[in-house]
């Protein structure tokens, strides 16, 4: 079947820097992305999310690029600290009407301070 | 803390046997979704039910079976376990019906299976 996949499974970035994770995926019908944070010991939690009419979307340090020609997604954080370390999944649903999200196996950010 | 709480922690159990998950959504969510994260598989969706109805469905195994109750704290219900079970089991909760609204997750069990 289809499946989400992640480019890098880690990324280590000095504190300050620019963070850019990608996520492939290549359900071409997939219609809502988002972006989620695990940090070690925690459930995920909600980072930002897109959708499918669109290509880019803001937040507060974040940035989601959506390009639907090539189906990459990726996650831009901002002046990266040391707290954003965890691990970030990109996930797609290909319910449609429905809820079905399909999950990227996650990157690993490590910020350095 | 994200408000949705989960029972228990941690769960050892043997092969063949029978489980129960408990989750408490977050006051006022009416939808609750159940996943499970694994080494080899990643996080993957089970299950969604909103305001005591199944709404969607994942890669839940016939082996394993949910329910939301009244009040709408829910259970998710595994039999016959098997190693490959061994898991953390997450539940998450949502206002309303779309699987777009944001969804808060609980700290999560993590079951082994022995």
């Amino acid at each position: 079947g289809e499946s989400v996949g992640l480019h890098l499974p880690t990324l280590s970035v000095q504190e300050g820097d620019n963070s850019i994770i990608n996520c492939a995926y290549s359900n071409s019908a997939s219609d809502y992305f988002i972006w989620y944070k695990q940090e070690s010991g925690k459930g995920p939690q909600f980072i930002i999310d897109i959708r499918s009419n669109m290509d880019k979307r803001q937040g507060q340090r974040v940035t989601v690029l959506l390009n639907k020609t090539v189906k990459h997604l990726s996650l831009q954080i901002a002046a990266t600290q040391p707290g954003d370390s965890a691990v970030y999944f990109c996930a797609e649903n290909i319910g449609g009407g429905s809820y079905i999200p399909t999950f990227g196996r996650g990157t690993s950010l490590i910020v350095h301070p | 803390d994200s408000g949705v709480t989960q029972t228990p922690k941690h769960l050892i159990t043997a092969t063949g046997q029978r489980v129960t998950l408990r989750c408490s959504p977050r006051s006022g969510d009416l939808s609750v979704y159940w996943y499970q994260q694994s080494l080899d598989q990643g996080l993957q969706f089970l299950i969604q039910y909103y305001n005591g109805e199944e709404r969607a469905k994942g890669n839940i195994l016939e082996r394993f079976s949910a329910q939301q109750f009244p009040d709408l704290h829910s259970e998710l219900n595994l039999s016959s376990l098997e190693l490959g079970d061994s898991a953390l089991y997450f539940c998450a909760s949502s206002p309303l019906l779309a699987g777009t609204d944001t969804q808060y997750f609980g700290p999560g069990t993590r079951l082994t299976v022995l």
